[in-house]
């Protein structure tokens, strides 16, 4: 089974700041790697599949990158309502697994 | 507008079983594979279970495999999860999720507000 890990475990950040999270793979996951984002009391979102591929209705100011084993998540021009869990998912192997998160906090 | 309507969940004593199941709405739901993902109270997400359009392939994770079945019908726009030797560790929420293709890609481009099982005695 792929691990993913997820730094830092929580980031607190003002307000038009850019949020730089990471995700790193036990082994390559090539670029089959998503992330979601999970507010409080919601179910998750996806935001970004493939590594770098915005899914429909995501802001511009989501972004991805990344391939075999490490990957960013970057959030630039941070608004109050990204406040939330972020979680990494790989597909590249059976089970498809997630990171444990990163909780993004809004100062 | 995609909609998934998770129902079944509910407290259940260990070594009982339960049936989840999902309502889809606001698209073709036999065109895309679905998945359950559940989430343990104040804890991260775990992939459950996910089976391609056409029940042709089905995937388990480790942790409930042999004890849960995945199933879907196409002609009630339906997903099930049938759940069996409960364990403490299986109390969840539990969300429907629809993949973004027929085939299990693993991604999840929709997702229900999920039912709560509860395990306990």
């Amino acid at each position: 089974e792929i691990v993913l890990t997820q730094s830092p475990a929580t980031l607190s950040l003002s307000p038009g700041e850019r949020a730089t999270l990471s995700c790193r793979a036990s082994q390559s996951v090539s670029s089959f790697l998503g992330w979601y984002q999970q507010k409080p009391g919601q179910a998750p979102r996806l935001l970004i599949s493939d590594a770098s591929n915005r899914a429909t209705g995501i802001p511009a100011r989501f972004s991805g990158s990344g391939s075999g084993t490490d990957f960013t998540l970057t959030i630039s021009g941070l608004e109050p309502e990204d406040c939330a869990v972020y979680y990494c998912q790989q597909r590249s192997n059976w089970p498809f697994t997630f990171g444990p998160g990163t909780k993004v906090e809004i100062k | 507008e995609v909609q998934l309507v998770e129902s079944g969940g509910g407290l259940v004593q260990p070594g009982r079983s339960l049936r989840l199941s999902c309502a889809a709405s606001g698209f073709t739901f036999d065109d895309y594979a679905m998945h359950w993902v559940r989430q343990a109270p104040g804890k991260g997400l775990e992939w459950v279970s996910g089976i391609t359009w056409n029940s042709g392939a089905i995937h388990y994770a480790d942790s409930v495999e042999g004890r849960f079945t995945i199933s879907r019908d196409n002609a009630r726009n339906s997903l099930y999860l049938q759940m069996s030797s409960l364990r403490a560790e299986d109390m969840a929420l539990y969300y429907c999720v629809k993949d973004e293709n027929s085939i299990l890609t693993g991604y999840y481009d929709s997702w229900g507000q999920g039912t709560l099982v509860t395990v306990s005695s």
